[in-house]
C-alpha cells in the first residue's frame, strides 16, 4: 500500500518552454501533497505543500508565478515549471500524506532544461 | 525554525557488522522525526518513524532507531549489516504544532563492504 507515482520519469525541454509532471496517489487518499526539489548530492528542499482543492503554499524563495501547483483531487497533484530556465534543471519529487503523519514518497522526475 | 544535521557524508561498514547512522534535530514543540532511504535514481521510501512512546523504535528490513530527547538525537542503527543496505539514508523531523512539512538532514550515504 501507499504507493505514489509521477510521471514522467524523466523530461527534457527546451528553454522557455513549459513542462508539467504529474504526481498521483495510486491506493490512498492524498489529503496533502508536498513537492520538493533535490539537488545532486543534495536533500530535499521543499518548495510547496498543496491540499485538496486550496491554493499551495510556498517556502520562502519558491516563486509560486513560476511553480504552478494544481491539487485538483484527493489523488493528483500537478506541478508545472513555466517558462523554464536551465538553473530550474532538477530532481522533483513529489509526498502525498493520507492525513496521517507519514509522507510517502514519488520516484521523482529527473528535468533537464537545455 | 527546525533543523535537522547528520554529522557524517558517509559511513563505511563490513557485511555483517552493526550500523549507526546519526541524526540530531532542532524543532519548537514535540518533534515528529522519520528515516527514509533513497536507492539511486529512485524516490524515497519510508523505513521508520518516532512520534511518542517507547523511545526505541523497529522499522523497515531490520532498522531500528532511538529516540533520545536529552541528546536530541535519533539515531538509525541495524545489528547486522547487508550489502544491499547501500543507499544513502536520510532522517527528517516536523513537530507537533507545524504543518506537517518534513525538514531533511543532508543525506549519509552508507557503504556495506562484502
Amino acid at each position: 500500500g501507499a504507493v505514489v507515482s509521477q510521471h514522467p520519469s524523466r523530461v527534457i525541454c527546451k528553454s522557455g518552454t513549459s513542462v508539467k509532471i504529474e504526481c498521483r496517489s495510486l491506493d490512498f487518499q492524498a489529503t496533502t501533497m508536498f513537492w520538493y526539489r533535490q539537488f545532486p548530492k543534495q536533500s530535499l528542499m521543499l518548495m510547496a505543500t498543496s491540499n485538496e482543492g486550496s491554493k499551495a503554499t510556498y517556502e520562502q524563495g519558491v516563486e509560486k508565478d513560476k511553480f504552478l501547483i494544481n491539487h485538483a483531487s484527493l489523488t493528483l497533484s500537478t506541478l508545472t515549471v513555466t517558462s523554464a530556465h536551465p538553473e530550474d534543471s532538477s530532481f522533483y519529487i513529489c509526498s502525498a500524506a493520507d492525513g496521517g503523519i507519514v509522507q510517502y514518497f514519488g520516484p521523482g522526475t529527473r528535468l533537464t532544461v537545455t | 525554525a527546525q533543523s535537522v544535521a547528520q554529522p557524517e557524508d558517509q559511513v563505511n561498514v563490513a557485511e555483517g557488522n552493526p550500523l549507526t547512522v546519526k541524526c540530531t534535530y532542532s524543532v519548537s514543540g514535540n518533534p515528529y522525526l522519520f528515516w527514509y532511504v533513497q536507492y539511486p535514481n529512485r524516490g524515497l521510501q519510508f523505513l521508520l518513524k518516532y512520534i511518542t512512546g517507547d523511545n526505541l523504535v523497529k522499522g523497515s528490513y531490520g532498522f531500528e532507531a532511538e529516540f533520545n530527547k536529552s541528546q536530541t538525537s535519533f539515531h538509525l542503527k541495524k545489528p547486522s549489516a547487508l550489502v544491499s543496505d547501500s543507499a544513502l539514508y536520510f532522517c527528517a523531523v516536523t513537530w507537533s504544532g507545524g504543518r506537517r512539512a518534513l525538514t531533511f538532514g543532508s543525506g549519509t550515504r552508507l557503504q556495506v563492504q562484502p
